[in-house]
């Protein structure tokens, strides 16, 4: 059973657009964390979520933890190109020893 | 402050060889934590270690796989004997408290 699941798996959209992609899970978190990986690197840490209800902002990336700490979204306004990457969401499960575990990813493409 | 480093880049083996992976953590982690990526994939926890402790090795399988972090010197993922079936990318991350991770590049390793 997946712990955390990311949907959708895959996003295909055009420059300029906005999008939304979700973490969803029936555990509750003490904190989220998103990365962003590029191919063949290393997942480089955006945020991290701590509060219920939460949102951060980091230019045009917009986070949000759900009230109850179980899930989380984030929001890309006018996609770029660069924007192009694996999405992970990870967080520390209360009822899983504080271990963090990681959803599988959403796959984003950007087109110019 | 560098950050997460892991070498070599990129492991070429043949069956039945050995493989040892490097991670030297950001200066001031204690903690560090061994993922493995197959393409397409999430990350799949390996295992946590402190310095000369390891904490959690759920992730490891049960034969060839062993992990150390020393009082001195890197974090080493050792695979002995090496199957095709251990071709993937392998993360390290670290972190100051069991918190947010910061990962390395990776290593991927091919096995022939």
């Amino acid at each position: 059973t997946q712990l955390l699941e990311q949907s959708p798996q895959f996003l295909s959209i055009q420059e300029g657009e906005n999008l939304t992609v979700y973490c969803n899970s029936s555990s509750v978190f003490s904190s989220l964390q998103w990365y962003r990986q590029e191919p063949g690197e290393g997942p480089v840490l955006l945020v991290t979520v701590v509060t219920g209800g939460e949102v951060k902002k980091l230019k045009r990336l917009t986070f949000q933890f759900g009230d109850a700490r179980k899930d989380s979204s984030l929001h890309i306004t006018a996609a770029q190109p660069g924007d192009t990457g694996l999405y992970l969401c990870a967080g520390e499960a209360m009822n899983r020893d504080d271990k963090i575990i990681f959803g599988k990813g959403t796959r984003l493409h950007i087109l110019p | 402050n560098a950050g997460v480093m892991q070498n070599p880049r990129h492991l070429v083996r043949r069956r039945g060889q050995e493989a040892r992976l490097r991670c030297s953590p950001m200066k001031g982690h204690s903690h560090v934590y061994w993922y493995r990526q197959l393409p397409e994939e999430g990350l799949k926890f390996m295992v946590y270690l402190q310095k000369e402790n390891i904490i959690d090795e759920s992730g490891m399988p049960k034969e060839r796989f062993s992990a150390e972090f020393p009082k001195e010197g890197p974090s080493i993922l050792r695979i002995q004997q090496v199957v095709r079936g251990d071709s993937a990318a392998y993360f390290c991350a670290s972190s100051p408290v069991a918190e947010t991770q910061y990962f390395g590049p990776g290593t991927r390793l091919l096995v022939l």
